[in-house]
């Protein structure tokens, strides 16, 4: 069955404090693997696709990574508004479900 | 620009009441999907409908039934609830499909069954 972990559950910065979020899989056959943000009392909002090992995507203060084991997100110079819980996601092989972690809940300290 | 909307934002039950989720998509998107959020569980897939006709079963599809009404319209019904039941529920759609395609989520129905 697909897993995806996500590490850490939480995890608190100052403003301008660089770091990075993980996200393990195990999956039979890679489609994509999906990040999202979302904020308190809100839906998940799609932030990027990453397909295969090497593949990057970059929005604003964000970079998404992917190897063949789990894919990062890096946050850069964060600033308060970057406070949310991030998951990803990797879709199942075969039907129509989407695997999701649990989430990082991400605060950023002004 | 609504996107996918859902409604109602919060509902109270009592166990053994009957409620309707509604949600609707103004993007023409042909798969719908409708997930529940609990703490510690992730976002799971309760039921989707990959296209106008066709429903099928996700993986928490238990005391849950679906419909959906036309393109722009999936409806989830809980016959009889239950405090399990208890959950943010999210409708999600895409243009056809998970693979290869960006899933939109609405902004959640919070329900409690007491």
């Amino acid at each position: 069955e697909d897993q995806v972990t996500q590490s850490p559950e939480a995890l608190r910065l100052q403003e301008g404090e660089s770091s990075s979020l993980n996200c393990s899989y195990t999956v039979s056959g890679l489609r994509g693997l999906f990040w999202y943000r979302q904020d308190p009392g809100k839906g998940p909002e799609f932030l990027f696709t990453l397909y295969s090992a090497g593949e990057e995507k970059e929005k604003e203060r964000l970079k998404a990574t992917l190897t063949k084991k789990e894919s990062f997100l890096h946050i850069t110079a964060p600033k308060p508004e970057d406070s949310a819980t991030y998951l990803c996601a990797v879709p199942n092989f075969g039907n129509e479900k989407l695997t999701f972690g649990t989430g990082t809940r991400l605060t950023i300290i002004p | 620009n609504a996107g996918v909307t859902q409604t109602p934002k919060f509902q109270v039950l009592k166990t053994g009441q009957s409620m309707t989720l509604q949600c609707a998509q103004d993007m023409n998107h042909n798969s719908m999907y409708w997930y529940r959020q609990d703490p510690g569980m992730g976002l799971r897939l309760i039921y989707y409908s990959a296209s106008e006709g066709t429903t099928d079963k996700g993986e928490v599809p238990n005391g849950y039934n679906v419909s959906r009404l036309n393109k722009r319209e999936f409806s989830l019904r809980l016959e009889s609830a239950a405090p399990s039941q208890t959950s943010v529920y999210f409708c999600a759609s895409t243009v056809g499909g998970i693979s290869g395609n960006t899933i939109y989520f609405g902004e959640g129905s919070w329900l409690t069954v007491v």
